[in-house]
This record gives C-alpha cells, structure tokens and sequence, in this order.
C-alpha cells in the first residue's frame, strides 16, 4: 500500500465553481499536513499548511484535515482561470524528517 | 531576491554521457534537496543535504552523485546518464527540516 494516494485526474471545472482535491495517507506518523501548488514548467510552491484536524482557511483556499479517517483536502471557492495547476499533497514526518509527496492532481480552470 | 537558481534549465545528454547541475540558493537556508519528477511517480528525493559538509541518500540515489560545495551550493552529478534518467529535476532548500521547501524553476533532463 502507498504511504499517499492522489487522484492525478485532470480535473476541468468551469470558472466560478468550487473545487475539492483529496489525498489519503496510511502513515500514522505524519504531523504535517500541506497543499504545494506548481505551476506548468515551474517548481511547486507551497500554498497550505496545516497540523490539525479541521479546517484552515486562507483567502479562497482552505485546507482540510481528518486524522482519523486520514484523509486530506483542499477546497477553492470561486475559482478562477489562474488557479489552473497541478496540486500537490504533501505530509511531514517530524520522527524522521522526511517529506512525502502525492503525485499531483492537475486543475484546469475553463473561462 | 533570486531564491533558488538551477543551471542549465534544459539539457539533452547521449547515453553514458557526464554532466553536473548546479543549484545556488540565497536565503542562508541551512538545508538543501535534489528531487526528480516523472509522470505518475510525483517528486522523488534523489539527495539531501542537512547541512553544509553533509550529505545524505534519499529514496533514488543510484546513478546520481552530490556535493554541497558550500552553503549556498549544492550541485547533482550523473557520471553516466542512462535514458531512465530522463526527467524534471528540481533543487530545493529550507531553513531547517519542515515541510515548507522553497524550489528552482526545474532542470529538463533528456538522454537519447
């Protein structure tokens, strides 16, 4: 079993409407909860980042987390064509400081 | 401010061909990370630095070498490239271990 499951999608949604991207992990040792954003020919950027269940809000974007079901998500309301990207979950491991990334579920936002 | 710098942003290599890519990053960070991404795989740690004078494997270091020449530089070396290499490789720093990593633009890898 993967430490972390993505979608990789592509996921189109038109402009406007809300979007949910998931990611499930198996390791209970992930204290970390985070949401990078890449842009196409660009490096990731980090957009989120988390530690506790529930929810974190930032602007449009807000980051969920349910540590007992071990299930991540990331909400954007309204979504414009800039939000076009591929996301990518992202959990730390404090114990052994070691990153472990999702593969990335690409969004494209249609005008 | 200029962050993290990767050179070359794109290179072709023969097969059993040498080359280096380098990375300089400007933000005093302490550590800094060489990953590669490939299609369905997602980004994958080559190798790590924790700080300068170490270095460390991460999940795929074979066929690769590093040397964090100084603070601010830590470059990734493929002594004999082989088409499996072909890829995105991305350098990467932060202060000190968290998951907030600040990454370069990527170098675009293709070995014929």
């Amino acid at each position: 079993q993967k430490e972390v499951e993505q979608d990789p999608g592509p996921l189109s949604v038109p402009e406007g409407a809300i979007v949910s991207l998931n990611c499930t992990y198996s390791n209970s040792a992930f204290q970390y909860f985070m949401w990078y954003r890449q842009y196409s020919r660009k490096g990731p950027e980090l957009l989120m980042y988390t530690y506790s269940s529930g929810n974190k809000e930032d602007g449009r974007f807000t980051a969920q987390v349910d540590k007992s079901s071990k299930y991540i998500s990331l909400f954007i309301r309204d979504s414009q064509p800039s939000d076009s990207a591929t996301y990518l979950c992202a959990f730390f491991n404090f114990g052994n400081e070691k990153l472990t990334f999702g593969t990335g579920t690409r969004l494209t936002i249609i005008p | 401010n200029a962050g993290v710098t990767q050179t070359p942003k794109f290179q072709v290599l023969k097969t059993g061909q040498s080359m280096t890519l380098q990375c300089a990053q400007d933000m005093n960070h302490n550590s800094m990370y060489w990953y590669r991404q490939d299609p369905g795989m997602g980004l994958r740690l080559i190798y790590y630095s924790a700080s300068e004078g170490t270095t460390d494997k991460g999940e795929v270091p074979n066929g690769y070498n590093v040397s964090r020449l100084n603070k601010r530089e830590f470059s990734l070396r493929l002594e004999s490239a082989a088409p499996s290499q072909t890829s995105v490789y991305f350098c990467a720093s932060n202060r000190d271990p968290s998951g907030e990593l600040f990454f370069g633009e990527g170098s675009r890898l293709t070995v014929l």
